[in-house]
């Protein structure tokens, strides 16, 4: 069974749409994220939940919108897409309660916009 | 804030020859320092963790990785490359967030080839 899964795995669209990516983990983690990587393989966070509370948010354009249903689920809404949003975006999870836990990674989000 | 340098882009190996990739680190704190790995097309796996026990680390596949505060490092070593290592390894560095959670700090990446 896959630890962290993404969809969709491919992602190309216009400039100007909008686009949802989702992230599940079946680990019973507590704490998900979302990291954008770029052209030239560098990675940075973008957001962190905590049991569907928001803990981390890096200066990220308010164009993109996390949301947590539940403490399984992390999706990544980006409104009025941009070139420069095109990147791998992963998920990963872990449990942070009582300390610093190893982060469990989704097989990544390739999103081109054109 | 934590910063981490990985000292080269780029490593070329030959298949059964030992692996050094280097990493230095800066820190305000007692730092927890990571290698992950990123094959082709897949998402991160973590190779090894040092979170202030044991100052040399072993972690999967045969790799192992010292830390070394006088010289603020953390290099990641094999005895002998396999094709299979080739990929793209990252070291990674915590630091608090404004809210006192961790968050990860990711290196520029290393490349490591590995050759018949």
């Amino acid at each position: 069974d896959t630890a962290v899964s993404q969809t969709p795995k491919y992602l190309v669209t216009q400039m100007g749409n909008d686009k949802s990516i989702k992230c599940e983990q079946n680990l019973g983690h507590d704490t998900m994220y979302w990291y954008k990587q770029d052209s030239k393989k560098f990675l940075k966070i973008m957001f962190s939940y905590n049991n569907k509370e928001l803990i981390i948010n890096e200066t990220v354009p308010n164009r993109f919108s996390p949301k947590s249903p539940d403490k399984a689920h992390l999706n990544l809404h980006i409104n009025s897409l941009e070139l420069g949003d095109s990147a791998v975006y992963f998920c990963a999870s872990s449990h942070e309660r009582g300390g610093l836990k190893t982060q469990y990674f989704g097989p990544g989000t390739r999103l081109l916009v054109l | 804030a934590q910063s981490v340098t990985q000292l080269d882009s780029h490593v070329s190996v030959s298949e059964g020859t030992p692996v050094l990739l280097r990493c230095n680190y800066s820190s305000s704190y007692s730092p927890s320092l990571f290698w992950y790995v990123q094959h082709p097309n897949k998402g991160l796996q973590l190779l090894l963790k040092y979170t202030s026990a044991a100052t040399l680390v072993k972690g999967i596949n045969g790799f192992e990785a010292e830390f070394k505060k006088s010289e603020t490092s953390f290099h990641l070593t094999k005895p002998s490359a396999h094709m299979s290592d080739a990929a793209e390894y990252f070291c990674v560095v915590t630091e608090l967030s404004s809210g006192g959670y961790n968050k990860l700090i990711f290196g520029a990446g290393t490349r490591l080839a590995v050759h018949p």
